[in-house]
């Protein structure tokens, strides 16, 4: 049983395109993350909510648009999509409180 | 804020060499320490974790301890193999537990 699971597992897109990834994790886990990998392998995080409720929003640029239907579920979509974007996007899943975090096997996002 | 400075790589052995992988925190209050492993086109899974100050993580061999007055968290094996080959990330779980703060990450290669 997948834990933590992502899709689509490869995206190559256009500029300019508008892209959704979706994730859903199955620990019954009450906060879920996004977060970044560039090339060099650096890991940022983008946002966290709890219970459906955004408590972490980094900076991220506005045309990254995070939605938690259900605290089981956290998608992210990406207006406008620029070259910049390019990149590994794990979601990942945790209890509150000072646990560790389980990752999806993430989405490769290549934006042409 | 909360940061996580690890050793840079990429790092370099033969096999059943010993390892030792620097990572040191700057925190507020008694963060959680971790360190993930990312192979080859997968994810981030977790290796060990350590909770309070002077507990030991461990597991496959790999081990860490918890060291408060140092602030470090590093990590050590004695005897490597080829299959550990991979990216480590030291990483703290922040004071407000939120997010988890990653550190750069460290490529390993093993040579058999």
């Amino acid at each position: 049983d997948t834990a933590v699971s992502q899709t689509p597992k490869y995206l190559v897109t256009q500029m300019g395109n508008d892209k959704s990834i979706k994730c859903e994790q199955n620990l019954g886990h009450d906060t879920m993350y996004w977060y970044k990998q560039d090339s060099k392998k650096f890991l940022k995080i983008m946002f966290s909510y709890n219970n459906k409720e955004l408590i972490i929003n980094e900076t991220v640029p506005n045309r990254f648009s995070p939605k938690s239907p259900d605290k089981a579920h956290l998608n992210l979509h990406i207006n406008s999509l620029e070259l910049g974007d390019s990149a590994v996007y794990f979601c990942a899943s945790s209890f509150p409180g000072g646990t560790e975090a389980f990752f999806g096997q993430g989405t490769r996002l290549t934006v042409v | 804020g909360d940061s996580v400075t690890q050793m840079e790589g990429p790092v370099t052995l033969s096999e059943e060499a010993c390892l030792t992988i620097n990572c040191t925190y700057t925190a507020t209050g008694y963060p959680s320490l971790f360190w993930y492993v990312q192979y080859p086109g997968e994810g981030l899974q977790l290796l060990l974790k350590a909770t309070k100050a002077d507990d030991k993580g461990s597991n496959k061999g790999f081990e860490a301890t918890y060291r408060k007055e140092t602030t470090s968290f590093h990590l050590e094996k004695g005897s490597v193999q080829v299959s550990d080959s991979a990216v480590y990330f030291c990483a703290l779980r922040d004071s407000s537990a939120s997010k988890i703060i990653f550190g750069s990450g460290t490529r390993l290669s093993i040579r058999p």
